[in-house]
């Protein structure tokens, strides 16, 4: 079946632009969670969704960042006012439920780079 | 606080050698590890993971890994390495209270024929 899906793979911008960036998880799965991974850098959770509710956005560096789940299937993640720092690949995953034993997915990743 | 070390940056192999990818871990409770392999431009691949019981798990192309509860360790092998292996792999653990992944720096594993 169909994997986590996430566009653009690649996102150009300049400092001080707003950006947002789609993930499509896995039909049925009800955890959605996206993470940074910085070059040379192992993945960095950022916030996780159990429906269309926040369950914890605790990894969310400031208030430029914000994502939404409104309907419990397809996230956006959406950054204010970009800065240089924001360059990463950003990355979305899902599982089945939220349960700490389940298998997160992972998506391809957005590389987000600002200039 | 959860964590994750990977201590080696990189692996070197030869083809058909067994290869051993090492990762410690601190947790407060019992520990929940995966291991994930990231191919050049795309996203992490689930290789396997220990929740309980046997404390050796098999996973994807002939993966496996050896939990060690008193060595606080969860090292990742294959009998044979293939160069298709070569690739940069992330060890992660959760607990029971945590609903995000820690991941470890990652280490890059090259095979050469």
């Amino acid at each position: 079946g169909a994997g986590v899906s996430q566009t653009p793979s690649n996102k150009v911008t300049e400092k001080g632009k707003y950006v947002e960036l789609r993930c499509d998880p896995i039909s049925g799965h009800t955890a959605l969670y996206w993470y940074r991974q910085s070059l040379g850098q192992g993945p960095e959770f950022l916030i996780y969704f159990q429906g269309t509710g926040a369950a914890d956005d605790s990894g969310l560096p400031n208030d430029r960042f914000f994502a939404v789940r409104p309907e419990g299937s397809v996230s956006t993640l959406k950054i204010q006012r970009t800065e240089r720092g924001d360059s990463a690949v950003y990355l979305c995953a899902s599982s089945l439920l939220a349960a700490s034993t389940d298998t997160q997915y992972f998506g391809p990743g957005t590389r987000l780079t600002v200039l | 606080a959860q964590s994750v070390a990977q201590p080696e940056d990189q692996v070197n192999v030869a083809e058909g050698n067994p290869l051993t990818v090492k990762c410690t871990y601190s947790v407060s409770g019992n520990p929940y590890l995966f291991w994930y392999v990231q191919y050049p431009n795309r996203g992490l691949q689930f290789l396997l993971k220990y929740i309980t019981g046997d404390n050796l798990v098999k996973g994807s192309y002939g993966f496996e890994a050896e939990f060690n509860k008193s060595q606080t360790s969860f090292h990742l092998k294959k009998p044979s390495a293939l160069v298709s292996d070569s690739a940069l792999y992330f060890c992660a653990v959760r607990d029971r209270n945590t609903d995000k992944l820690i991941f470890g720096t990652g280490t890059r594993l090259q095979v050469f024929p």
